[in-house]
């Protein structure tokens, strides 16, 4: 059974950049021709798409976040990052990694989430 | 890339049927029959109901249903029960190689 999970600080400060990782059990990154994304939830507020990472290590990004945003697969092929840079209290979200299965263009395996604070 | 527009909320009483609507455009949800659906209950993360327009994943319930005319997709819940009560968001492809969120509907059951 896949399962996504998050890990990272759950505090960051402002200008700071915001790093996530995601670990990704019962598949491998690279072996697989599925998406890795992360998706983000700002308290009391709707889903956002941040961006994708193909198997074989193509990026796609959200335009608004484009200039701040990089994911990457880590070097363990069962690991994959998020980095958003010049962070301010509007990046405060749940944020979620996700596999996306691009056929069907459905995330259909998603983490729990974790909860990143932008503050001083 | 703007977010898809869905109602804020919706509300039935069990049993019955309802619909939220998900309004995109003729570059997103007109053109790609990559829509999917996401039921959210607080403190949860999203769980595919529909992907590809009107298909179910294994162990959704036959009680979700979606659908697309145009740019505008639905999702339909009948036989409304307590536990669908959660947020719903749709999510389409947008050229190229993007997607986009629906801001979400909120689903009383009254």
């Amino acid at each position: 059974q896949l399962q996504l999970q998050e890990s990272g600080p759950g505090l960051v400060t402002p200008s700071e950049t915001l790093s996530l990782t995601c670990t990704v059990s019962g598949d491998f990154i690279n072996f697989s021709s599925f998406y890795w994304g992360w998706i983000r939830q700002p308290p009391g507020k709707g889903l956002e798409w941040i961006g994708n990472i193909y198997y074989s290590g193509s990026t796609y990004y959200n335009p608004s976040l484009k200039s701040r945003v990089a994911i990457s697969v880590i070097a363990s092929k069962t690991q994959f990052s998020l980095r958003l840079s010049s962070v301010t209290a509007a990046d405060t979200a749940v944020y979620y990694c996700a596999r996306l299965a691009g056929a069907s263009g459905s995330y259909n395996y998603w983490g729990q989430g974790t909860l990143v604070t932008v503050s001083s | 890339q703007s977010a898809l527009t869905q109602p804020a909320s919706v509300s039935g009483s069990p049993g019955q049927s309802i619909t939220i609507s998900c309004t995109g455009t003729n570059s997103d949800v007109g053109t790609y029959n990559l829509v999917s659906w996401y039921q959210q209950h607080p403190g949860e993360a999203p769980k595919l109901m529909i992907y590809e327009g009107s298909k179910r994943p294994s162990g959704v319930s036959s009680r979700f249903s979606g659908s697309k005319s145009g740019d505008t997709a639905s999702l339909t819940i009948s036989g409304l029960q307590t536990e669908d009560e959660a947020d719903y968001y749709c999510c389409s492809y947008a050229p190229i190689n993007t997607w986009v969120f629906g801001g979400g509907t909120k689903l009383t059951v009254l």
